[in-house]
């Protein structure tokens, strides 16, 4: 069974870069899959980050492609997002998730099927 | 950019009720249409996708339909553990991906 598992700290000072890991079980990251990175501010909803591939390529979310980044760890088997220069603004609980790219016989489409749990970052002034 | 717009943003049902949620696309996204079930405090979890697809382990009380614009997600039967928040999400844009702004469901 996958399981992903996010990890980090819980406060970041303002300007400051955000990072984040996702560690995940069950499953090899180099293998297939796309994996991704999804936020919710605090009473809002549901905000894609980007996504990586198994292969290591990338999509962002335009209006914040100059600040994130999103890597491959394959010898831990995981994943990582970095945001820089945060405000008030990208506080948030951040979620990892699995991307399925692909068929499943004859529809074909991209979703996140497996999510992490989730963890709360604050950004402080 | 596709814009994805849900009625209502909250309704209150009761247990047995059925409930449908709409998801409608600012364009034709075909069939790239998703439902999400947020539980408070919780991670979202896929419901369905490709706008009809039951994903593996989800009540069959679950359904969605539509494509093109619009889009449907429907529990036929509503239970305790349904009371949360949904969210459709598209993927026609892939890989650039949208969420709708979720909706409310809770008990009468």
């Amino acid at each position: 069974q996958v399981q992903l598992q996010e990890s980090g700290p819980g406060l970041v000072k303002a300007s400051e870069t955000l990072s984040l890991i996702c560690s995940v079980s069950g499953y090899s990251i180099s293998s297939g899959y796309y994996w991704g990175w999804i936020r919710q501010a605090p009473g809002e909803g549901l905000e894609w980050i980007g996504t990586i591939s198994y292969s290591g390529s990338t999509d962002y979310k335009p209006s914040l492609r100059s600040r994130v980044a999103i890597s491959l760890d394959r010898s831990k088997n995981q994943f990582s997002l970095r945001l820089t220069s945060v405000t008030a603004a990208d506080t948030a609980v951040y979620y990892c998730a699995r991307v399925f790219v692909g068929c499943t016989g004859s529809i074909c489409s991209d979703y996140m099927d497996v999510w992490g749990k989730g963890t709360a970052v604050a950004v402080s002034s | 950019d596709i814009q994805l717009t849900q009625s209502p943003s909250s309704l209150s049902a009761s247990v047995g009720d059925r409930v449908t949620i709409t998801c409608r696309a600012s364009q034709n996204i075909s069939s790239y249409l998703h439902w999400y079930q947020q539980r408070p405090g919780k991670a979202p979890r896929l419901l369905i996708y490709a706008a009809s697809s039951l994903q593996s382990g989800v009540p069959s009380r679950f359904s969605g339909s539509g494509s093109g614009t619009d889009f449907t997600l429907t529990i036929s039967s509503l239970q305790p553990e349904d009371f949360a928040t949904y969210y459709c999400q598209q993927s026609h844009s892939s890989p650039e991906f949208t969420f709708g702004p979720g909706t409310k469901v809770d008990i009468k």
